[in-house]
């Protein structure tokens, strides 16, 4: 059964890097019937695509993001990455990674999230 | 960038009444590319209806998706317990995907 996990920090401070992590387990980051996506959502919010990698490496980002967001596969250790820089309180969310399946061209499985506050 | 406006913002029903939510595009969403998320507190959303008006896998036939152009919706028939949650409508015909700002389903 397929499974997405988010693993990182629990606090970042102003101005430094958010890295973060997803493990995924019950399918293959190499496959083509997927992309491998990041979005957001700051407490009480609606939800914000990041950015979006397919199993070649092609990126797709969020324009609003697009000079701040590096999105990365891992595919020895079945993972994608997420690095946003020159963070500001404006990036306190819920970091969820998700598949998005080009059969059903939406967001099927989602990992659990992660709050990642910035703060001093 | 293509802006999705949900309608209402708060919905409260009785248990079995009929619940129908609105989502409404600044543009027209190529193919049809909409799709509906439930989301509970504390968890993260579950994906409802694709291409508009195909539900996913698991999903309650309680649950109908229509539209097309600039003008989607999502009925729940007859609303359940475990219905009362945040909706949200997003787009993915043209980039940046883009979700609206979510309608809550509450307990009247």
């Amino acid at each position: 059964q397929l499974h997405l996990q988010e693993s990182g920090p629990g606090l970042v401070k102003p101005s430094e890097t958010l890295s973060l992590s997803c493990s995924v387990s019950g399918a293959s980051l190499t496959s083509n019937s997927y992309y491998w996506v990041w979005i957001r959502q700051p407490p009480g919010k609606a939800l914000e695509w990041i950015g979006s990698v397919f199993h070649g490496g092609s990126t797709y980002y969020n324009p609003s993001l697009n000079s701040r967001v590096t999105i990365s596969l891992d595919t020895s250790k079945n993972q994608f990455s997420l690095n946003l820089t020159s963070v500001t309180a404006a990036d306190t969310a819920i970091y969820f990674c998700a598949r998005h399946s080009v059969r059903v061209a939406a967001f099927d499985i989602w990992g659990q999230g992660t709050l990642i506050p910035v703060s001093s | 960038e293509i802006v999705l406006t949900q309608s209402p913002g708060t919905l409260a029903l009785s248990p079995g009444e009929r619940a129908t939510l609105s989502c409404r595009a600044s543009q027209s969403v190529n193919s049809n590319n909409v799709a509906w998320y439930q989301q509970k507190p504390g968890q993260a959303p579950r994906l409802l209806i694709y291409g508009a008006s195909s539900r996913a896998a698991g999903i309650s036939d309680r649950f109908s998706g229509r539209g097309s152009g600039t003008e989607f919706s999502v009925t729940i028939s007859r609303v359940e317990p475990e219905d009362f949650a945040v909706y949200y409508c997003q787009q993915y015909g043209s980039p940046p995907w883009t979700f609206g700002q979510g309608t809550k389903v509450e307990i009247k």
